[in-house]
């Protein structure tokens, strides 16, 4: 069955240090995300990716984030500037059509990060 | 702005007890509606969905939730808990202004007891 694949699926990092986070998607799809969740908090969206550009954003997803799809299989978080508040689980989907239309998003399975 | 409330962010019953996890939205118009379970070092998958048509829904695993516009509650019910059920589930929602975006509960870790 196909899934979403994330790497690494814990990273510890020093504050102030770059941090990319890996996801490879479903490979027919469309549709990429970030999400995170924060221990103890909700699943929040940080933003989504269409057609090679991004196609919303929360207000989360500020300078320090950046997203790409550098060679067509992978999809990646960058965090310029990791802050300790940036600890948390990071979860990559993807979805053939606009998940929320009815269609499936598909979760990896996380990538923790530790900032210190 | 939508939210989602998870009433109960621990819920523990016997096996073969019934699971009543609850969910409720704050939204003008109905969103899509959504239930999904993490397994422990696994990600969120989805367990049923909501979008137009029958109030009733169907998951995997026994599971089912009813959409229930006056209450703005979308449920989610098992008759029989199995010990394979022990998860955390995420009640999520998407807006219909916007199927780009899902608002996500706190989420609901279910114990199941021998």
């Amino acid at each position: 069955e196909p899934e979403v694949t994330q790497t690494p699926s814990h990273q510890v990092t020093q504050m102030g240090q770059e941090v990319i986070l890996r996801c490879v998607p479903i490979s027919n799809h469309l549709y990429f995300y970030w999400y995170r969740q924060i221990l103890g908090q909700k699943v929040e969206f940080l933003v989504s990716f269409y057609n090679n550009e991004i196609s919303e954003k929360s207000e989360i997803f500020d300078d320090q984030f950046s997203v790409e799809r550098p060679d067509g299989s992978n999809f990646t978080l960058k965090i310029r500037s990791t802050k300790l508040e940036d600890s948390a689980m990071y979860f990559c989907a993807s979805s053939g059509g606009l998940a929320g239309a009815g269609g499936e998003l598909f979760f990896g399975e996380g990538s923790r990060l530790t900032v210190l | 702005a939508q939210s989602v409330t998870q009433l109960g962010s621990h819920v523990s019953v016997s096996e073969g007890a019934l699971v009543l996890l609850r969910c409720n939205y704050s939204s003008s118009v109905p969103p899509y509606l959504f239930w999904y379970v993490q397994y422990p070092n696994q990600g969120l998958q989805l367990l049923l969905k909501y979008t137009t048509g029958a109030t009733l829904v169907k998951g995997i695993n026994g599971f089912e939730a009813e959409f229930k516009k006056s209450e703005t509650s979308f449920h989610l019910t098992k008759p029989s808990a199995h010990m394979s059920d022990a998860a955390e589930y995420f009640c999520a929602v998407s807006p219909l202004y916007n199927f780009n975006k899902f608002y996500f509960g706190s989420g609901t870790k279910l114990n199941v007891k021998p």
